[in-house]
C-alpha cells in the first residue's frame, strides 16, 4: 500500500480564495509530481520537484504553484482560485533510480483532492 | 514530444472473454513500461510493469513488451465486470525522469 497522502480529499471554495492543497509520502521518495485530471479526461503533469529545492513545470501550463522545502512534503497553491480550476489534483511520488530486481520504479499516487470553485 | 499513445475506446468485452488492450510510445530509450488501472473518480493504481522484451503474468494479466516495434500491450483474462474501469499506459525514459502517460483506454466488460 502507497503511503503517500492528500488533504483535503474535497473543497468546494469561493472564486478569489487562496488555497493550499497538501501532499505528503512516507517513503522518502525524492521525486514527487502533480496532476490534474478533469473527469474522463487524461492526466496531465503540471508540476514535478527531483528533490529538496528543486521545482519545474510539467507540460501543461498551469496558475498554481509548488514548493519543495521537505523530501516528505510537496504542496500545490493557487492564490486566487477560479471556476476554470474546478478539477482532480493527483499527488505522485517514485524512487529516483530504477533498478531492475530491486525497484519497479513505478509512480505512487495520493487519493487525489478534487476542487470545486464556484 | 515523447508520446504514448493508446485507442481511447470504449472497449467492450463479454464477461469471461479476453480484453485486449494495446499502447505505442515513440521514445526509443524508454526502459521501463506501466499499465495502470483507474476507476472513475479514483486515482490510478499499479497493476502490471514490464522492463525485458517478452510477456509478463501475473495472474489474469500478462503484460507483452515489443521494444523493436515500441508496443507494449495488456491482456486481461477472464474478464469480469470489475475490471471496467480506463486503463493507462505509462513509459518511464531511459534517463528515469519523467513518466509519459497514454491517455488511457475505457474497457467495459458485459455480464
Amino acid at each position: 500500500e502507497a503511503d503517500i497522502y492528500q488533504t483535503p480529499r474535497y473543497l468546494v471554495i469561493g472564486t478569489g480564495k487562496k488555497i493550499t492543497l497538501e501532499c505528503s509520502q512516507t517513503m522518502g521518495h525524492d521525486k514527487m509530481y502533480w496532476y490534474q485530471q478533469d473527469p474522463g479526461m487524461e492526466l496531465h503533469l503540471i508540476h514535478y520537484s527531483y528533490g529538496v529545492n528543486s521545482t519545474e513545470k510539467g507540460d501543461l501550463s498551469s496558475e498554481s504553484t509548488v514548493s519543495r522545502i521537505r523530501t516528505e512534503h510537496f504542496p500545490l497553491t493557487l492564490e486566487s482560485a477560479r471556476p476554470s480550476h474546478t478539477s482532480q489534483y493527483l499527488c505522485a511520488s517514485s524512487e529516483s533510480v530504477l533498478r531492475v530486481g530491486h525497484n519497479t520504479g513505478e509512480l505512487f499516487f495520493g487519493e487525489g483532492s478534487r476542487l470545486t470553485v464556484l | 514530444q515523447k508520446e504514448v499513445e493508446q485507442n481511447s475506446g470504449p472497449l467492450s468485452v463479454p464477461e469471461g472473454a479476453i480484453a485486449s488492450l494495446n499502447c505505442t510510445y515513440s521514445d526509443r530509450g524508454s526502459q521501463s513500461f506501466f499499465w495502470y488501472r483507474q476507476y472513475s473518480g479514483k486515482s490510478p493504481e499499479l497493476i502490471m510493469f514490464i522492463y525485458s522484451n517478452g510477456d509478463k503474468e501475473d495472474g489474469r494479466f500478462t503484460a507483452q513488451l515489443n521494444k523493436a516495434s515500441q508496443y507494449v500491450s495488456l491482456l486481461i483474462r477472464d474478464s469480469q465486470p470489475s475490471d471496467s474501469a480506463t486503463y493507462l499506459c505509462a513509459v518511464r525514459d531511459n534517463y528515469g525522469q519523467n513518466f509519459v502517460f497514454g491517455p488511457g483506454t475505457r474497457l467495459s466488460v458485459l455480464p
